[in-house]
């Protein structure tokens, strides 16, 4: 079975500064997909970025960026330019494709972002 | 707008009751999912369906039920079996695609009274 693993319960940074949080995770598939995801405290899921397991370059989303490394099946998240707005609960996400197992999609148990002014 | 709507938004169960969760989406998308969130514990998968009458236990399905008649409509329905039903329940959908990201309901708050 899949897992997903966020080491990391808490992080804190200061404001416009760079802060990096930790996923792994373990699959003996070569396709899937991995996201992060933003939950602020009204609790709605926001997409972060996404990387499919393919494509060797890693993402990038505005200030937003992943280290992909798959033979480590690694995948963490860095923010640069920190904002306050960044403060949140962030989670790491594996799905399958939908020829396996229907795309079921896991999360990690989340890392909590504090953004000191 | 289209988007996933879960309802109600808090819920309260008395013990020993059964309860059913509502989710909806206008989206089109054929692949629904149900979350339970704890504290501590991120997003736990209760229940996934990634077309119509057609549905797969996740990790954490004892104790809740689900049904998937129509496209639009994935209710889950916690019973008496659950011993601990008290948490935040998220539900999202997603397109068959790949690559494609899973959006999210606003969650319901069960507490049991």
């Amino acid at each position: 079975a899949q897992t997903v693993t966020q080491s990391q319960p808490e992080m804190s940074v200061q404001e416009a500064e760079t802060v990096t949080l930790s996923c792994t995770y373990d699959t003996s598939e070569s396709d899937y997909y991995l996201f992060w995801y933003k939950q602020p405290p009204s609790r709605q899921m926001i997409l972060v970025i996404r990387q499919e397991a393919y494509k060797q370059q890693n993402a990038t989303e505005n200030r937003f960026s992943v280290n992909f490394q798959k033979a480590a099946k690694s995948f963490s998240l860095k923010i640069s330019d920190s904002q306050l707005g960044d403060a949140a609960m962030y989670f790491c996400a594996y799905r399958n494709t939908f020829y396996n197992q229907g795309g079921k999609l896991i999360f990690g148990q989340g890392t909590e972002l504090s953004v000191k002014p | 707008d289209g988007g996933i709507t879960q309802s109600p938004k808090y819920l309260f169960r008395k013990e020993g009751q059964n309860v059913t969760l509502s989710c909806e989406q206008n989206l089109n998308h054929d692949a629904m999912y149900w979350y339970r969130q704890d504290p501590g514990q991120g997003l736990r998968l209760i229940y996934y369906s990634q077309i119509v009458n057609d549905f797969q236990k996740g990790d954490i399905a004892e104790g809740y039920s689900v049904s998937r008649e129509k496209k639009e409509s994935f209710p889950l329905t916690v019973t008496s079996a659950q011993k601990n039903p008290t948490a935040f329940y998220l539900c999202a959908s997603s397109i068959r695609d790949r690559g494609t990201e899973a959006f999210f309901g606003q969650g319901t708050r069960l507490t049991v009274v």
